[in-house]
């Protein structure tokens, strides 16, 4: 069956410093993968997808098949990256579920 | 970027009355929704997957007598919580996506409360 783990429920880190969310997957099929962000009181919304190997707002994940992994990384933390963060995958069926979210806070 | 409206965004009902929550897409055609309910401190569970004029799959678990789901257009999805209890009182949230495009697009939810 699929899942989609995200094993911090809490990260902080500085203002400046690297970052990286972490997320893993189990799926038999080809997966899609997703990260979305909900920032404070607003909608849930996509932030980058593996497919189009985009980088938006410093952020990037590659997706590594032998890891089953697609973590979120940015070099430089700024303090409007705090958010909640939800790793998310797409089956074959076209059904998309989530991790249960990490929530950043970046420190001044 | 697109736009999903969904519809109440708060709402209060009396246990065993039935609640209807809409999701629209404003600006692209849905041929696919997504409805989905968190719990507090929880991820989002999906519900069900639907297509435009087909009915509605549900995951494992959801009863689908309960969670009425309706996709009637290409643009409108309806979630009808019949006969709800106070257990059902929750976060639900509706995605929607395209044809074209890869990843959904989110309402900003509704809180329901059964009372």
């Amino acid at each position: 069956a699929q899942r989609v783990t995200q094993p911090e429920k809490l990260l902080s880190v500085f203002k400046g410093a690297p970052v990286e969310l972490k997320c893993n997957y189990s799926y038999s099929g080809s997966p899609e993968l997703f990260w979305y962000v909900q920032y404070s009181r607003q909608r849930l919304q996509l932030l980058l997808r593996h497919i189009s190997r985009e980088s938006i707002k410093g952020f990037t994940a590659d997706l590594n098949k032998g890891e089953t992994s697609f973590h979120l990384k940015k070099p430089f933390a700024q303090e409007e990256d705090s958010a909640m963060y939800y790793c998310a995958l797409q089956t074959g069926a076209n059904n998309l579920f989530f991790g249960t979210g990490t929530r950043l806070t970046v420190i001044p | 970027g697109a736009v999903v409206s969904q519809h109440p965004s708060r709402v209060i009902c009396k246990s065993g009355t039935s609640v209807k929550i809409e999701c629209r897409s404003l600006d692209f055609q849905a041929t696919t929704m997504f409805w989905y309910r968190q719990f507090p401190k929880q991820s989002l569970m999906l519900m069900a997957t639907s297509n435009e004029g087909s009915k509605a799959t549900y995951e494992q678990g959801v009863e689908k007598d309960k969670f009425l789901i309706n996709h009637a257009s290409l643009t409108l999805s309806t979630l009808t919580v019949t006969s709800a209890h106070p257990e059902d009182s929750s976060f639900y949230i509706c995605s929607a996506r395209d044809g074209a495009s890869l990843g959904a697009f989110f309402g900003q939810g509704t809180r329901l409360t059964v009372v």
